[in-house]
């Protein structure tokens, strides 16, 4: 079967740098996203690898690495409008993107 | 610009009610998709349109039929609702299968 793991909830302080891991497990690997969903709200477009490799956007960053099935994206200098759920998705061998659950993270000051 | 919309942002439904959730989008993307999000579960893909004209089914797609008369529009029927099908509906669209996905704001059904 097809398995995205992702932990299910963060903790991190503000101003400080987080890594929310992905595992995945699918047939087939087109590509990685990560998207950003805040409570109540529709999820937004972060990032996307489809290479081994680092994609840099400002305070964030995602890499990948696909001989491990893994990705990990990386916020530095946290903010609180940076609390939100993160959600990973690979786009299998059919082309449809398979979901992980998400991981909530929570900014303290 | 618009984007994607949907309609009704909520619901409360009674079982064995039919109910249609409408979405539109203004970016003359190709492709279109429905999921569902609960709690705990990742977002589950329920039917999607590659272009106008045609259709297939996803992960989750019994008790639910879909139709693209045309590029922007992309109705989600529900036939004779269940309690099961309380859930959080997003349509999404992408310019192509292989494209980002961009969601609309969701619509809130709850099923009685």
């Amino acid at each position: 079967g097809q398995n995205i793991d992702q932990p299910t909830e963060m903790t991190a302080t503000e101003g400080a740098i987080v890594q929310i891991n992905c595992t995945y497990q699918t047939s087939g690997f087109n590509g990685l996203f990560w998207y950003q969903q805040h409570a109540g709200e529709a999820p937004t477009f972060l990032s996307y690898n489809v290479l081994d490799g680092l994609e840099e956007k400002g305070r964030l960053t995602s890499v990948l690495s696909r001989s491990k099935g893994y990705s990990y994206l990386l916020l530095k200098e946290l903010q609180m409008k940076d609390s939100a759920s993160y959600l990973c998705a690979v786009r299998d061998s059919n082309y449809q993107l398979i979901w992980g659950a998400g991981t909530k993270l929570i900014i303290k000051p | 610009t618009a984007g994607i919309t949907q309609a009704p942002t909520s619901q409360i439904l009674a079982a064995g009610r039919s109910m249609t959730l409408r979405c539109t989008q203004d970016m003359r993307h190709n492709a279109m998709y429905w999921y569902r999000q609960d709690l705990g579960l990742g977002l589950r893909l329920i039917h999607y349109s590659n272009t106008a004209g045609t259709t297939g089914k996803g992960e989750v797609p019994d008790g639910y039929s879909v139709s693209r008369a045309n590029t922007d529009d992309f109705p989600l029927t529900l036939a004779s609702a269940v309690p099961s099908q309380t859930s959080v509906y997003f349509c999404a669209s992408s310019d192509s299968g292989e494209g980002t996905q961009y969601f609309g704001p969701g619509t809130r059904l709850t099923v009685l």
